[in-house]
């Protein structure tokens, strides 16, 4: 029962360009909603989060955008940099209860 | 934000072997939590480590495939028993920050692979 999907395994972008990472769930009960950046060889790395009160949130070159009805979030990066690539895992929470992660999407970001 | 070291970085074993892996923080936490990631999956909870009491494990995962210690406020081990090749995985520490531990910091996780 996967409650976090991203159905995208792997994005290529050009660099300078938008990159946009989906994710779909289905538990309605989510209420806070994270994306996390993971290199080879490293942990993953919170990147950016919002609560199920807004609908966008921002932080230098990286949003996310929610979407309660759809049950729906992005990750929208611009403009994207080589540096930027990586596997990229959204995940979910009721709030106190355990995170429950995407299985990721790779992003190549090209020079 | 918290210093996490995990160690070993990456084994590669025998069927029926065991493996200790070893987490350290850099800072008193009161919950670490255990992650598997298995080829091409999320990650999935194992278990979560409390301080001077028994880990509680998430459904699927048993503490006797996947004992857990817990000796103080900085320091965990997850041994995986028995291992089979399905065994396979990056296995991962992390910690909470936040008031409802919703922002995770991970070590840089144990490649396993299992001959």
């Amino acid at each position: 029962d996967q409650q976090v999907k991203q159905n995208s395994p792997s994005l290529s972008v050009q660099e300078g360009r938008i990159s946009i990472l989906n994710c779909d769930y289905t538990n309605s009960m989510f209420d806070y909603f994270l994306w996390y950046k993971k290199y080879p060889a490293e942990g993953p790395t919170f990147l950016i989060s919002i609560s199920s009160i807004k609908d966008k949130n921002e932080d230098g070159r990286f949003t996310v955008f929610l979407n309660k009805s759809a049950k729906h979030l992005s990750l929208h990066i611009v403009p994207s940099q080589p540096g930027d690539s990586a596997v990229y895992f959204c995940a979910a929470m009721e709030y106190g209860n355990k995170l429950v992660f995407g299985a990721g999407t790779i992003l190549r970001v090209k020079s | 934000s918290a210093v996490i070291s995990q160690k070993p970085s990456r084994d590669i074993c025998q069927r029926g072997t065991s493996l200790t892996i070893q987490c350290q923080v850099d800072s008193q936490v009161t919950m670490m939590f255990w992650y598997r990631q298995q080829p091409g999956q999320s990650l999935t909870l194992i278990a979560t480590a409390n301080q001077g009491s028994e880990a509680t494990y998430e459904s699927g995962f048993v503490i006797d495939k996947f004992p857990i210690s817990r000796p103080n406020l900085t320091f965990s081990t997850l041994t995986v028993s028995n291992m089979s090749p399905e065994d396979s995985s990056i296995y991962l520490c992390s910690v909470g920050a936040g008031t409802g531990n919703e922002k995770l910091f991970f070590g840089s996780g144990t490649q396993l692979s299992v001959l």
